[in-house]
Order: structure tokens, then sequence, then C-alpha cells
């Protein structure tokens, strides 16, 4: 069974980095055409792709946030780590990260979710 | 880069109506199309990738049709647990992933 649980800070001021946890259990990230992804949502508006890794160490971001954005592998190989620089209050949302389907093809899916976790951007 | 823009943005129907919602790609994805589900307070749940292929455990009743820039989720019988917010989303060379506006489904 594939389980994913985000940690991290609730509240983080304006202009200090963000670093989220994504804690999965149920695969291994070393497994060809797995990825794990990073999705938020701010309060009541639609989902935003962040950035995904591949089992091949790949990475891919939004473009309108590349340059605030790194994922990486964490120590603990089941782990994945997100950190956003320069927090706004417009970054406040539920961040999720999500496993990559392990399809045949090239098509990204995300088949299991974690819960969330609500980030508020505040002083 | 490419946008999705999902159509209409809200639709009201009753239960065991059927459901046709739009999801159109400013350009061409190929058949690199996934339709979620998110009821309020959850995590969005997979119905469909590869545009028409239903996830594990989702009811036949959903399905999903169309490729290059038009698709279409369509919900043959409403029934009360599918009333939520329906995202499209595609997977591209770049940026490698977008996701729609979403469609409210309300009774």
């Amino acid at each position: 069974q594939i389980t994913l649980k985000e940690s991290g800070p609730t509240l983080v001021k304006p202009t200090q980095t963000l670093t989220l946890t994504c804690t999965f259990s149920g695969f291994s990230l070393s497994t060809n055409r797995v990825g794990v992804g990073w999705i938020r949502q701010p309060p009541g508006k639609a989902l935003e792709w962040l950035a995904i890794i591949y089992w091949d160490d790949d990475k891919r971001y939004s473009p309108s946030l590349e340059t605030r954005l790194t994922i990486t592998k964490g120590t603990s190989k089941n782990q994945v780590v997100l950190t956003m620089t320069n927090m706004d209050p417009v970054d406040t949302a539920t961040y999720y990260c999500a496993h990559r389907r392990a399809l045949l093809n090239a098509m990204d899916a995300f088949d299991i979710w974690g819960q969330g976790t609500m980030v508020t951007v505040s002083s | 880069e490419i946008v999705l823009t999902q159509s209409p943005a809200t639709l009201s129907l009753s239960p065991g109506e059927r459901a046709t919602l739009s999801c159109r790609a400013s350009q061409s994805v190929g058949s690199y199309l996934a339709w979620y589900q998110q009821k309020p307070g959850q995590a969005p749940r997979l119905l469909i990738y590869d545009a028409s292929s239903r996830a594990p455990d989702i009811p036949a009743r959903f399905s999903g049709g169309g490729s290059g820039t038009d698709f279409t989720l369509t919900i043959s019988s409403l029934e009360p647990e599918d009333f939520a917010v329906y995202y499209c989303q595609q997977r591209s060379n770049w940026p490698r992933i977008t996701f729609g506006q979403g469609t409210r489904l309300e009774i």
C-alpha cells in the first residue's frame, strides 16, 4: 500500500525559505518510471503543479516558480524534499506531494496523494 | 506554455443525469491528459489517465475521451457522491505539467 505524508512548518514569514518533506512508503524512488511530485492549492483556488522528481533523478519545475524551487531526494531513501525561497503571502496554500503512476509511457499522472499540509505566509 | 481551459466553470445537474465536462488545451498534448476529482477538505483523486484509461477502482460510469486539444470527462449517471470539483491535467515537454482551473459539479 502506497502512502505519502507531507511535513514542515505551518507558518513562515515573508522572505523566508520554506522546506517541506514528503515521507512515503510502499514504493521505491529508484524503481523504473516512478516519480514524486509537489502540487499546491491556495484556499478556494485551483491546483498548481510545482515540481516533480523521477526515479533517474531527472527534475522538472513550474516555469513561473523555477527560480525559487528545488526538489531533491532526501537523505532517507523514502523522502523527497521541496524548498521554496523568498516566500510571500500569495504562497499561502495547502501543499501536496503525490506519487507518479509508473505507466509504460511518458504520462505523468498522480495516483496517490498525501493529505496535504497547510502553509501560511505572514509576518 | 500550454494552458488548459475547462468548461463550464460550474455545472448544475441532478442525480441520475449525464454530465459532460470539457477541457481544451492551447496546444496538442496527444493523449497525455488526466482527470481528477476533489471533494472539500480532501486531496484530489485520479479518475482518468492517458485521456481514456480509468484508474483502479474508479466506477465505470466515469469515462474520458478526446485527443490533441479537446477532451471530455463524462459521468453517465450521476450519483450523489459525484458532486465535487473536477480538474484536468496535461503532460508535455514544457512545461512538464499543468492543471486546468476546474469545473464545479453541483446539485
